[in-house]
């Protein structure tokens, strides 16, 4: 059975940084990328970016790509998201979940992870 | 960037119809995928690639594959296909998704 389990609440200071983890079981670890979402309280799904667990790179949202980072760990089939400089308003669950391709064009993203809540506060 | 445009909420009646929209640039070109999110849980795909289903979602739902807008149909909607409904593209330009601002369904 395929499921992705994230991390736990954190709860950080302005200008912190936060680092949220997605565990995966039950399939090829290097076979599929991993995607990040975050939903802020009461707002919709904001893409963040992903990683391609095979070859490593990324592609960041461009409202990220100064403050967030996407790793993955091979050996304990764990992907990573930071986030630095965290602001008040990036207070919202933040959500991995698993890409999958029928065709370069055609991606879609499943499970997902039971997300972590981020809270951002002095 | 993509911009993808959805009605803010749809109510209907249980038993009838639901038309879920999707409006973009060239939609009728792309890949669109659906996600269901019910209240207090995480989204979960309901159709991939315009008019797949995944396993487990009902045959209720049905995906339009081409024309602006696209939409996810619900029919003989139940009180359990309440909650925020959104779309997603891929932007192969960019290398980006982009999800639609959603849809909150209502089951009156």
């Amino acid at each position: 059975q395929v499921q992705l389990v994230q991390s736990g609440v954190e709860v950080k200071k302005p200008g912190a940084s936060v680092k949220v983890s997605c565990k995966t079981f039950g399939y090829s670890f290097s076979s599929h990328g991993i995607s990040w979402v975050r939903q802020a309280p009461g707002q919709g799904l904001e893409w963040m970016g992903w990683i391609s667990v095979n070859t490593g790179s990324t592609d960041y949202a461009d409202k990220f790509l100064d403050r967030v980072t996407m790793t993955a760990d091979t050996s304990t089939n764990t992907v990573y998201m930071s986030l630095t400089n965290l602001r008040p308003d990036d207070t919202a669950v933040y959500y991995c979940a698993r890409v999958n391709w029928a065709t370069v064009e055609a991606g879609w993203f499943d499970p997902w992870g039971q997300g972590t809540l981020v809270i951002v506060s002095s | 960037s993509y911009v993808l445009t959805q009605l803010p909420s749809v109510s209907v009646a249980p038993g009838q119809t639901a038309r879920i929209t999707c409006g973009g640039n060239k939609i009728g070109g792309k890949s669109v995928n659906w996600y269901h999110q019910k209240p207090g849980q995480g989204p979960m795909l309901v159709m991939y690639d315009g008019g797949a289903r995944p396993s487990g979602i009902p045959q209720r739902f049905s995906g339009s594959t081409s024309g602006n807008p696209a939409t996810l149909t619900i029919s003989r909607v139940e009180v359990g296909d309440e909650g925020d409904y959104y779309c997603q593209v891929w932007e192969s330009a960019n290398h980006h998704w982009v999800f639609g601002g959603g849809t909150k369904v209502t089951v009156i």
